[in-house]
């Protein structure tokens, strides 16, 4: 069974340019999380989905980060425009059910330059 | 917001020791646990514990949810290389509340 995967692993754009990253959850988890880790920082919680509704974003930085869950499958989390502070890695994870295991992919690693 | 204060925030060791780390709260959580994050990797569960006084293993690993619910520690028995890495706690409160809260992690080098 695949596991939650995440694209790109890696990206590095300019200040003020646009970003998005996507992730494919385990098949059949209807719980979808983004988190993020800065530099030096723990990682911190985004935003969690169920199904394709937002259940909590209370950890969306500011309103240059946009989450969408299109039909309750895949995500995608777009940064725009990127700024410096936004540089980190950005983790997905899925759970089958809200109290259950939560699995993580293994990050998308952005640098904004 | 919640915070999780995790110690220490790095080890260096020699292959063969024992080595533990906590974390510690001012608010409760419901549930601890402990994930450990390879280079290039993401994190990776190690144990879970959903309940105030339980201690769990996992192989050469014990975790423990403190009585108050607002501590865990890990140790680690017997190191060997492939225990390096980085150690994060996480706590979730609960409830409505399903967001983990996670340590600033514990970087274990193991020498050998």
């Amino acid at each position: 069974e695949a596991g939650v995967t995440q694209f790109p692993s890696h990206s590095v754009i300019e200040k003020g340019q646009t970003v998005t990253l996507r992730c494919d959850p385990i098949s059949g988890h209807d719980n979808l999380y983004w988190y993020r880790r800065v530099m030096g920082k723990e990682i911190k919680f985004l935003l969690h989905f169920v199904k394709e509704s937002k259940q909590d974003e209370s950890g969306m930085p500011n309103n240059r980060f946009l989450a969408e869950r299109t039909g309750g499958t895949y995500s995608t989390l777009k940064v725009q425009p990127a700024e410096l502070e936004d540089s980190g890695v950005y983790f997905c994870a899925s759970s089958q059910q809200e109290e259950g295991t939560i699995y993580f992919g293994e990050g998308s690693w952005l640098t904004v330059v | 917001g919640q915070q999780l204060n995790q110690s220490p925030q790095s080890m260096f060791i020699q292959e063969g020791e024992d080595v533990s780390m906590n974390c510690t709260s001012s608010s409760i959580f419901n549930t601890w646990l402990w994930y450990k994050q390879d280079p290039g990797e993401g994190p990776v569960l190690l144990i879970a514990l959903y309940k105030a006084g339980e201690l769990t293993s996992n192989g050469r690993l014990t975790a423990q949810f403190g009585i108050t619910r607002k501590d865990s520690f890990l140790n680690i028995s017997a190191s060997i290389p492939s225990d390096v890495g980085i150690y994060f706690c996480a706590g979730r409160s609960g409830g409505s509340n399903y967001k983990l809260t996670f340590g600033k992690g514990t970087l274990l080098t193991v020498n050998p």
